[in-house]
């Protein structure tokens, strides 16, 4: 089973700020089958970003995701208010399980 | 537009059962498979279960084989999830979702239900 480590745990920055965060694999992902989604409290999550890069329908581009081997990112240019939340990111491209992160909180600082 | 229903969550008690449903509507849900991921509280996402597009095929997390069911009825565009053998740590939200990508296992899950909440407790 891929295991996939976000760090950090939480990122505490300010409005306008940039964030990067970070999820890396255990073994091989396939670069086309990393997911990135967002949660906010009591909500179901959002869909952001799928193939390590591709955005969701209606996600701004102030979000990027890219990938380099192992290791896959997700960058958020200049954070909005509404961008505090947290983040997982999934992999799917091995066979099930699909396996979810443990997470990354972005915080007001 | 796309929804997604989940229903059925509650308080049973350790070693009992329960089913959940997962109502949808505005896709053509016998074209998608389905998943269902659990967050417990103040933890992260876990995967559960998926079933292909036409039921033949089925996968679940470790934690759960053996004693949850995923299934699906397409002439009511519903999805279920037979809880067996229930311990405190299934304790969580149930959520049931949908992949972006008809028929493909391999996809990212696009609309996701607001959940239903399950407490295994004595």
């Amino acid at each position: 089973e891929i295991v996939l480590t976000q760090s950090p745990g939480t990122l505490s920055l300010s409005p306008g700020e940039r964030a990067t965060l970070s999820c890396r694999a255990s073994q091989s992902v396939r670069t086309d089958s990393v997911a990135w989604y967002q949660q906010k409290p009591g909500q179901a999550p959002r869909l952001l970003i799928y193939g390590a890069s591709s955005r969701a329908s209606g996600i701004p581009d102030r979000f990027t995701g890219s990938a380099s081997g192992t290791d896959f990112t997700l960058t958020i240019s200049r954070l909005e208010p509404e961008d505090f939340a947290v983040y997982y990111c999934q992999q799917y491209g091995s066979s099930p399980p699909l396996t979810f992160g443990g997470g990354t909180k972005v915080e007001i600082k | 537009q796309v929804q997604v229903v989940e229903s059925g969550g509650g308080v049973v008690q350790p070693g009992r059962s329960l089913r959940l449903s997962c109502a949808a509507s505005g896709f053509r849900f016998s074209s998608y498979g389905m998943h269902w991921v659990r967050q417990a509280p103040g933890k992260g996402l876990e995967w559960v279960a998926l079933i292909s597009y036409d039921g033949s095929n089925k996968f679940y997390a470790d934690s759960v084989k053996g004693r949850f069911t995923i299934s699906r009825d397409n002439s009511k565009n519903t999805l279920y999830l037979q809880m067996n053998s229930l311990r405190i740590e299934d304790t969580a939200v149930y959520y049931c979702a949908t992949p972006l990508m008809a028929f493909l296992i391999n996809s990212p899950l696009d609309y996701w239900g607001q959940g239903t909440l399950l407490t295994v407790s004595s």
